[in-house]
């Protein structure tokens, strides 16, 4: 079975320009996650697709973030503009469909881009 | 809010038995979850604990006490494959949200 893939895997950009990374989750998996770690932290949840829905997005700074779940499969994340604290690494991660509080679904996390601004 | 601690660091010698403790505080608390991340790797599920007690896998076991908010991954027989960061995560919510602590550096050595 494939996992879960993301590209690209590295991006070095200039503050105030723009990005977008991509993610494709594994087959079937209903739901989707995008998360920021920063070195040395743990994984933050940016945003989390229901299918093509969004049911979290409490933690993604709106006014630069967006991302889109488009079909209710794969998925891009863009940050416009960037500033030099979204240098980080961005992980995607999927699962199948949660349909009750407490259901054991583990998350299958991508390899990440690692996003340097500069 | 939702507080969730571990040791930012630890060693421990191979062959021997380390484990790693996770505190938590959080309303809605569904189970807690461990993964393991490598240097520049993702991270890769280890466990889940939603009920009270200890679950064991290989050389991994998994304890939790939701009364005292309380969890620990328990390593056995570590190899120097074991140096990683070990990651302690809540679920909480209606859609199984998790919140991960910072995560513990364990550096195996011969």
């Amino acid at each position: 079975e494939a996992g879960v893939a993301q590209s690209p895997r590295y991006k070095i950009i200039e503050k105030r320009q723009s990005v977008a990374f991509w993610c494709n989750p594994i087959s079937g998996h209903a739901t989707l996650y995008w998360y920021q770690q920063i070195l040395g932290q743990g994984p933050k949840l940016l945003i989390q697709f229901q299918n093509n829905g969004v049911v979290d997005d409490s933690q993604l700074p709106k006014d630069r973030f967006s991302a889109e779940r488009l079909k209710g499969v794969d998925s891009t994340l863009k940050i416009q503009p960037a500033k030099l604290e979204d240098s980080a690494v961005y992980l995607c991660a999927s699962s199948p469909l949660s349909r009750l509080a407490g259901d054991h679904y583990e998350q299958y996390f991508g390899p990440g881009t690692r996003l340097t601004v500069t | 809010g939702q507080n969730i601690d571990q040791p930012t660091e630890m060693t421990a010698t191979e062959g021997a038995i380390v484990q790693i403790n996770c505190t938590y505080q959080t309303s809605g608390f569904n189970g807690l979850f461990w993964y393991q991340q490598h240097a520049g790797e993702a991270p890769t599920f280890l466990s889940y604990n939603v009920l009270d007690g200890l679950e064991e896998k290989g050389r991994f076991s998994s304890f939790l006490s939701r009364s005292k908010g309380y969890s620990y991954l328990l390593l056995k027989e570590l190899q120097m494959k074991d140096s990683a960061s070990y990651l302690c995560a809540v679920s909480r919510g209606g859609y199984n949200k998790l919140i991960f602590g910072a995560g513990t550096r364990l550096a195996v050595h011969p």
